[in-house]
């Protein structure tokens, strides 16, 4: 089983709608979580950390579940400049080790 | 402008070859991390610093190399015991708080 795992998509959704992905990861030591947004040759960039309460930034809402192994971001009102490839990355406490999962892709059609 | 930067942004090399990448940041970050990215698949790690002339090997640390002789700089040498060079390779530096940040990448490709 993979350290993280995500669903490799594509989600294809109309603009304005509402989509979720999930993350798990295995290790029940995991310390720190984190989405970053992935553009198709570029770098990642940090959309947002993970906090345990939760936490949303604009249209962006991101969710920790500690009993399950699993995060989700959910983006609402979808626009088009969304589409991107996201990516979930976890580190385990007492380690410097960042695991990424291979990303989950989100295309917003017109 | 604060940030990291990896130079250059494409590398072409003849198999055989040794070449190094270069990564700087003005960050004032303590760690830095070099990966590699293959299509389809997440970011693998190869070298981690976290401090100056301190570096550990990550899971793919075969055929690479690395400095830290300052804390701004963090160049990967990619040597011709590298069995498949070709990819994507990122920089990063871990904030305070863990948050990573990346360097733009450098795009290389070993014929």
């Amino acid at each position: 089983r993979k350290e993280v795992e995500q669903d490799p998509g594509p989600f294809n959704v109309p603009e304005g709608a509402t989509v979720a992905f999930n993350c798990t990861y295995s290790n029940s030591a995991s310390q720190s979580f984190f989405w970053y947004r992935q553009d198709c040759r570029k770098e990642p960039k940090l959309l947002m950390s993970v906090y345990s309460s939760g936490n949303e930034d604009g249209r962006f809402t991101a969710q920790l579940n500690r009993a399950s192994q699993y995060i989700s971001l959910l983006i609402r009102d979808s626009k088009l400049s969304d589409s991107a490839t996201y990516l979930c990355v976890v580190k385990t406490s007492g380690t410097y080790k960042y695991i990424f999962g291979t990303g989950t892709r989100l295309k917003v059609l017109a | 402008d604060g940030g990291i930067t990896q130079s250059p942004k494409y590398l072409f090399r003849k198999e055989g070859q040794n070449v190094t990448l270069s990564c700087e940041q003005n960050l004032n970050h303590d760690a830095m991390y070099w990966y590699r990215q293959d299509p389809g698949q997440g970011l693998r790690l190869i070298y981690y610093s976290q401090i100056v002339n301190d570096f550990q090997k990550g899971d793919i640390a075969e055929g690479y190399s690395v400095s830290r002789e300052k804390k701004e700089s963090f160049p990967l040498t990619v040597t011709s015991a590298q069995k498949n060079p070709t990819a994507f390779y990122l920089c990063a530096t871990t904030s305070g708080s863990y948050e990573q940040y990346f360097g733009p990448g450098t795009r290389l490709t070993v014929t």
